[in-house]
């Protein structure tokens, strides 16, 4: 069975702080996707990671997929507020991680 | 592109009675669509696949004459919670897959569920 381990699960930081989310399995995956996702609305897809080692930015993100192809992070620099919401990455056979809720205060 | 709607966008309803939900693909045509149910502060539970003019795939522990799906177009299915009850309460969101590449899915917005 696939499993999407995400780290950490909540995480509270100040406007203008770097922060990392982790997203690990035991499983190769062929994809992996992140989403952000607002209360009361459903994700938005970020971005999706095919290769192996492959690095993507989307402006303050960095989105990283692990040379196995079993794990990938999340990097924001200098976090706003409007980074605040729900962070799921996701791969395979629609396996969603738990998910990280990100609080950005000002 | 790629853009899924649902409605209602909200619904409340009393327990015993049915309610319909429904996701469109606006501007592409989707063979598969999937439902997942979200608590609050969780991740995405996938409750079932469902395919344009076939049965649709149940996730286990979802009970199928209760959520029926029906996937009657390639941009249309609906969800029917029957005989809701107030443990229905949730956010029911829909996503659809394209055919482009890489499994991506796009959700809709979400449906709020409260059966009083």
């Amino acid at each position: 069975t696939q499993l999407l381990e995400q780290s950490p699960q909540f995480l509270s930081i100040q406007e203008g702080e770097n922060l990392t989310v982790y997203c690990n399995s035991s499983s190769v995956f062929s994809s992996l996707q992140w989403y952000r996702q607002e209360p009361g609305e459903g994700p938005v897809l970020l971005v999706t990671v095919v290769t192996g080692g492959e690095v993507k930015k989307l402006k303050r993100l960095t989105f990283q997929f692990g040379d196995a192809r079993k794990d990938s992070s999340l990097h924001i620099t200098a976090a706003q507020p409007g980074d605040t919401g729900l962070y799921l990455c996701a791969g395979g056979k629609l396996i969603f991680g738990q998910g990280t809720e990100l609080s950005v205060k000002p | 592109g790629a853009v899924v709607s649902q409605h209602p966008s909200w619904v409340i309803c009393k327990s015993g009675t049915s309610v319909k939900i429904e996701c469109r693909s606006l501007d592409f045509q989707a063979t598969t669509m999937f439902w997942y149910r979200q608590f609050p502060k969780q991740s995405l539970m996938l409750m079932a696949t469902s395919n344009e003019g076939s049965k649709a795939t149940y996730e286990q522990g979802v009970e199928k004459d209760k959520f029926l799906i029906n996937h009657a177009s390639l941009t249309l299915s609906t969800l029917t919670v029957t005989s809701a009850h107030p443990e229905d309460s949730s956010f029911y969101i829909c996503s659809a897959k394209t055919l482009r590449f890489y499994n991506e899915q796009f959700f809709g917005p979400g449906t709020r569920l409260t059966v009083l």
